[in-house]
């Protein structure tokens, strides 16, 4: 079956850093890739959605200075979250559709835990 | 919007029991429903999935039904294995990649030994 790859699988940093998170789909393309949030015991927040060559679009309430989308390359996408402080601790998940199959289906990353000091 | 609604939020079962998660859906032109399982501290995974041209799919211990009328669809797990205990998310989408999906609030399922 199709693979995410998610790195890093967890990071700690100080507050006021700035951490970056990759996706990589490993065997097809994806010109759409999402991110999430996941707060304890709860279900997948959408941050946005990332569209390779083009701006990511972002849900409502989620700052597009604050969570950096890139999506240079039709198999990688990455989240950048400047300036850390400790409510953005979390875990993120991204997941991909494969471009050439057309079928809606999502592949998920094994996410990335996030805890700001 | 699309809005799924998930019930029930915990479920525990005794091993070799069935398990049951439904969920219902707003949005009548959303067609794809597919189900994941998430266990700790990891991504989810896609365990099984339905279009809406069938109303069952049965994949060895799970099945999910799907009824477009009542705009509800259901998994279901038989003969429930301790491995099974994870966190279950159902979600619907409009066809193709273009489609957004609206996941459900979770399940957590316990099979107990």
């Amino acid at each position: 079956g199709a693979v995410v790859s998610q790195h890093p699988s967890w990071v700690i940093c100080k507050s006021g850093t700035s951490v970056k998170i990759e996706c990589r789909s490993l065997d097809f393309q994806a010109t759409t890739m999402f991110w999430y949030r996941q707060f304890p015991k709860q279900s997948l927040m959408l941050m946005a959605t990332s569209n390779e060559g083009s701006k990511a679009t972002y849900e409502q309430g989620v700052e597009k200075d604050k969570f950096l989308i890139n999506h240079a390359s039709l198999t990688l996408s990455t989240l950048t979250v400047t300036s850390a402080h400790p409510e953005d601790s979390s875990f993120y998940i991204c997941s991909a559709r494969d471009s050439g199959a057309n079928t809606g289906e999502l592949f998920f990353g094994e996410g990335s835990r996030l805890t700001v000091l | 919007g699309e809005n799924v609604e998930q019930h029930p939020s915990t479920l525990s079962v005794q091993e070799g029991d069935s398990a049951v998660i439904k969920c219902t859906y707003s949005d009548s032109a959303s067609n794809y429903f597919p189900w994941y399982k998430q266990e700790l501290g990891k991504g989810p995974q896609l365990i099984i999935d339905i279009r809406s041209n069938v109303g069952e799919k049965k994949d060895q211990r799970i099945a999910v039904t799907l009824n477009k009328t009542a705009k509800h669809f259901s998994l279901h797990i038989t003969e429930t294995q301790p491995e099974d205990s994870a966190v279950y998310f159902c979600a619907a989408s409009r066809g193709g990649n273009a489609g957004k999906s609206t996941f459900g609030d979770g399940t957590t399922l316990t099979v107990k030994p």
